[in-house]
């Protein structure tokens, strides 16, 4: 089973470059959810979608861009990359919203220089 | 808002039971969960338990709730090295709504001494 794949595994940017994160999965699940880990600050929600088509900001969205054109892929997009955004970024789904739990992909390690 | 706090840090000898803590201020959590993380990887959900609930016992591991003081505890019993990680608390946090998200913690470090 597949379940959350997030591509790619490690980046590297320059300040002002964009780039999308990918994450896929394969459960058929409804909710679909971006974070950053920072240390010290635990998960932070940045965008995340309820159902394909629709997209809601999070805790921390200033920066990023995200679009659910199919159900099963969540994409993250930042359009100018800046050293703040330096971070691990995971993805994560469940069957709906509340209180199901989610399941996670490995992350993304992003470093913007 | 929801808020869930619990410390940062646990040293643990191997062998012994760990006990890692943490408070919630979101009453109307119907469930509350814990995650494992461990080195360059996602969170794994551990378990979870339903609000009604005061206890649940998987294998080495019990999670107690105590939903007057709004605290909640994950005991692991005969702690090995594999347990090094670091372990989310979450709950529901929001109005209500079917909108309502997971709130985390900022994760516990499981430290094991040999």
């Amino acid at each position: 089973n597949a379940g959350v794949t997030q591509t790619p595994k490690f980046r590297v940017l320059k300040t002002g470059q964009s780039m999308t994160l990918l994450c896929a999965q394969d459960m058929n699940h409804e909710y679909m959810y971006w974070y950053r880990q920072d240390p010290g600050m635990g998960l932070r929600l940045i965008h995340y979608s309820v159902g394909e088509g629709t997209t809601a900001k999070g805790e921390v969205p200033d920066g990023y861009n995200v679009s659910r054109l199919k159900k099963q892929n969540f994409l993250l997009g930042l359009e100018s990359a800046a050293p703040s955004q330096t971070s691990v970024y995971f993805c994560a789904s469940s069957p709906t919203g509340g209180n199901q739990p989610q399941h996670f992909g490995d992350g993304t390690r992003l470093s913007i220089l | 808002g929801e808020d869930v706090e619990q410390s940062l840090f646990l040293s643990v000898r191997e062998g012994d039971s760990s006990v890692i803590n943490c408070t919630y201020t979101d009453s109307s959590s119907t469930y509350l969960y814990w995650y494992k993380q461990e080195p360059g990887a996602g969170l794994q959900l551990l378990t979870y338990i339903f609000s009604n609930m005061d206890m649940k016992q998987d294998q080495r591991l019990t999670v107690l709730l105590n939903k007057k003081d709004k605290h909640l505890s994950l005991r692991i019993a005969d702690t090995q090295t594999g347990d090094s990680a670091i372990y989310f608390c979450a709950g529901r946090g929001g109005s209500g709504s079917g909108d309502d998200k997971i709130i985390f913690g900022k994760g516990t470090r499981l430290h094991i001494l040999p």
